[in-house]
């Protein structure tokens, strides 16, 4: 079945620690993209990335990192620089025009 | 500031009723809008759109209504099935509708009693 598949799906960190979200489509979507979902607010767009090898930063990249060495594959790491990083993390892809189509998300925790 | 604004964090309707789902903007350069649904524990999945050519735009039940000039739009579910209990984005693009441009709402929690 075609889709987008995040993991993990519940991820824990200490503090000081680096993490890496994987996401990885394989519906021949061009672009790629990563939301930030906190309660009680909307998404927002960390990264994203049209093309292979190629990415640019959304509204709240700061904290955030990413890579697309592969057209089905977009990995998040989030670096200790990110203040608050727990919440729900949503990869999505697209073809450069149409519509999202989301991940089931992965929610970090920072203990 | 929120540029897309959904101020009914929550709505409650019974099985059979007519749910509506209201969102604002304030940037004028929005020209293309989209409802998600998004069930707990899941990804968002897009339900329906509308460009600012149109005000209207139906898909079986599910209808959105586009008001240019109160920058206004709303989702209608008519009739209303307790399967439609999910949080509903609004979400917003400017001209040529990249989706990198998209700005979310917060999202409204339908919840539809049998």
């Amino acid at each position: 079945d075609g889709g987008i598949t995040q993991s993990p799906k519940y991820l824990f960190r200490k503090e000081g620690q680096n993490v890496t979200l994987s996401c990885e489509q394989n519906l021949n979507h061009d672009a790629m993209y990563w939301y930030r979902q906190d309660p009680g607010q909307g998404l927002r767009l960390i990264y994203y990335s049209q093309i292979v090898n190629d990415f640019q930063k959304g509204d709240i990249a700061e904290g955030y990192s990413v890579s697309r060495e592969k057209k089905e594959s977009f990995p998040l790491t989030v670096t200790s620089a990110q203040k608050n990083p727990t919440a729900f993390y949503l990869c999505a892809s697209s073809p450069l025009i149409g519509e999202l189509f989301f991940g089931e998300g992965s929610r970090l925790t920072v203990l | 500031d929120q540029q897309v604004k959904q101020n009914s964090p929550s709505l409650s309707v019974q099985e059979g009723r007519i749910s509506i789902l209201n969102c604002d903007y304030t940037n004028s350069m929005f020209d293309y809008f989209l409802w998600y649904k998004k069930y707990p524990a899941e990804g968002p999945t897009f339900l329906i759109s509308i460009s600012s050519i149109k005000d209207k735009n139906e898909d079986g039940r599910f209808t959105v209504f586009l008001n240019k000039s109160a920058k206004h739009l709303s989702l209608h579910i008519v009739p209303s099935q307790p399967g439609d209990s999910a949080v509903y984005f609004c979400a917003a693009s400017p001209s040529g509708g990249s989706n990198y441009k998209l700005t979310f709402g917060k999202g409204t929690l339908l919840t539809v009693n049998p």
